[in-house]
């Protein structure tokens, strides 16, 4: 069974376009993310949402907007697509709170590739 | 920024130990040390993390210096699936809102037949 499932894969567009990606996790887990990895392979946090809301958001444009609408789900929108936009995109999830040692890592999802044109 | 520094690639020769340094100097006493990879076109996995006692699990081993400034991560016998880029991340547990993983460089780890 999948724990962290993206769709698509694979996203090609041309620029100006708007397009959405789809998260989901059958883990049970509070807490989702979305992390981008550029061309370097640098993979950078932009947004995590925490029972539905919203607490880290990284300085990211406001041309990309997530959205929860339940625990087990985190979309990202993104309008006007540009160039610099082509990346591989990762969604995570973790359980928070006190526990165990499994408790806090977070497990990724197999990433979506976008290819801005 | 990441708060660690690795060597940005090593080899090592499948069945033999892979150790895998990390430099955290700057650490403070309540960061965990948390080590991920990334298999080639994968998402990230979690590894390990410890605070400042050596844990190990089924995959690996991670040894932290007495001063916390640095540690080593030890899979003990490498296989060519090891092959990935292995991240050391210095965060604090996070006990109620969750946390974001600052990834740096990492290190590119080759394992050779």
């Amino acid at each position: 069974d999948t724990a962290v499932s993206q769709t698509p894969k694979y996203l090609v567009t041309q620029m100006g376009n708007d397009k959405s990606i789809k998260c989901e996790q059958n883990l049970g887990h509070d807490t989702m993310y979305w992390y981008k990895q550029d061309s370097k392979k640098f993979l950078k946090i932009m947004f995590s949402y925490n029972n539905k809301e919203l607490i880290i958001n990284e300085t990211v444009p406001n041309r990309f907007s997530p959205k929860s609408p339940d625990k087990a789900h985190l979309n990202l929108h993104i309008n006007s697509l540009e160039l610099g936009d082509s990346a591989v995109y990762f969604c995570a999830s973790s359980q928070v709170g006190s526990g165990g040692p499994s408790y806090n890592e977070q497990f990724f999802g197999p990433g979506t590739r976008l290819t801005v044109l | 920024d990441a708060k660690t520094t690795q060597p940005p690639s090593m080899d090592c020769a499948e069945g033999r130990a892979a150790n895998l340094p990390c430099n955290h100097s700057t650490i403070s006493g309540n960061e965990y040390v948390y080590w991920y990879r990334q298999i080639h076109s994968q998402g990230p996995q979690y590894i390990i993390h410890g605070l400042k006692n050596n844990e190990t699990n089924e995959m690996a081993s991670l040894i932290i210096t007495e001063d916390r400034k640095s540690s080593t991560l030890i899979l003990p016998h490498a296989t060519l699936r090891d092959t990935a880029v292995y991240y050391c991340i210095v965060r604090p547990r996070i006990y109620n809102q969750g946390g974001k993983l600052i990834f740096g460089q990492g290190t590119e780890l080759s394992v050779k037949p």
